[in-house]
């Protein structure tokens, strides 16, 4: 049983789409977070939202807390945002993190 | 420069010797934590600290110890290492008691294998 679940698990976008990447949850939180993983392995935190939105540069991360669930959005996409997309949630019943499975994103010149 | 630093990067052992992955952060955080990432399973949490002398089990504890003596240092030992602990590792770091405060920053990673 996975308490976070995204979708898709890889996706593929011409340069210039918007892309969305979702992200559900089963678990009562007290923040999400969006990290992003480079080719090379290194990680680094985009977001971490408890309620709303929060914007990037061309990245927009929304949560809705009623419906446990999160997107991530790329603007005007571009080759060096292909990366692995990862959600994470903060159980509110204290302070250990769970993680999806990730978002393999490849964008194509 | 604000980072997590983890030695070694690149770990090859036997099964049983002992090991110790250091990681150390320079930005006065209070919160520290191992994750291992697995191919399919993605990121888990093995143990995390939320203060010095304060330990707490993650999701995947089992093989795995830890201390935290210092605020800056946040060890991961494996006492008997065995294969099924083969896996790229990462510590990470953020500010205050709570992590909902901040955002986690990620060392560049340990990768070990056990033979």
């Amino acid at each position: 049983k996975n308490e976070v679940e995204q979708s898709p698990q890889n996706l593929t976008a011409q340069e210039g789409e918007f892309i969305t990447i979702n992200c559900s949850y089963s678990v009562g939180i007290s923040a999400l977070h969006w990290l992003q993983q480079h080719p090379g392995g290194g990680i680094v935190s985009l977001f971490m939202l408890s309620s709303g939105k929060k914007k990037h540069g061309r990245l927009i991360a929304t949560i809705n807390i009623q419906e446990k669930h999160s997107s991530l959005h790329i603007t005007a996409s571009h080759p060096r945002d292909s990366a692995v997309y990862i959600c994470a949630v903060t159980l509110n019943t204290g302070n250990q993190f769970y993680f999806g499975t990730g978002t393999s994103l490849t964008v194509i010149p | 420069e604000a980072q997590v630093t983890q030695n070694p990067r690149y770990l090859i052992t036997v099964t049983g010797k002992k090991l110790t992955v250091t990681c150390s952060q320079n930005m006065n955080h209070e919160y520290m934590s191992w994750y291992r990432q697995d191919p399919g399973l993605g990121l888990r949490q093995i143990y995390y600290s939320m203060n010095v002398e304060v330990t707490d089990k993650g999701d995947v504890p089992e093989g795995y110890k830890v201390s935290r003596k210092e605020k800056r240092n946040f060890p991961l030992i494996l006492e008997s290492p065995s294969p099924n602990q083969t896996s790229l590792y990462f510590c990470a770091s953020s500010f205050g008691a709570y992590t909902t405060t901040g955002a986690q920053y990620f060392g560049p990673g340990t990768r070990l294998l056990v033979l």
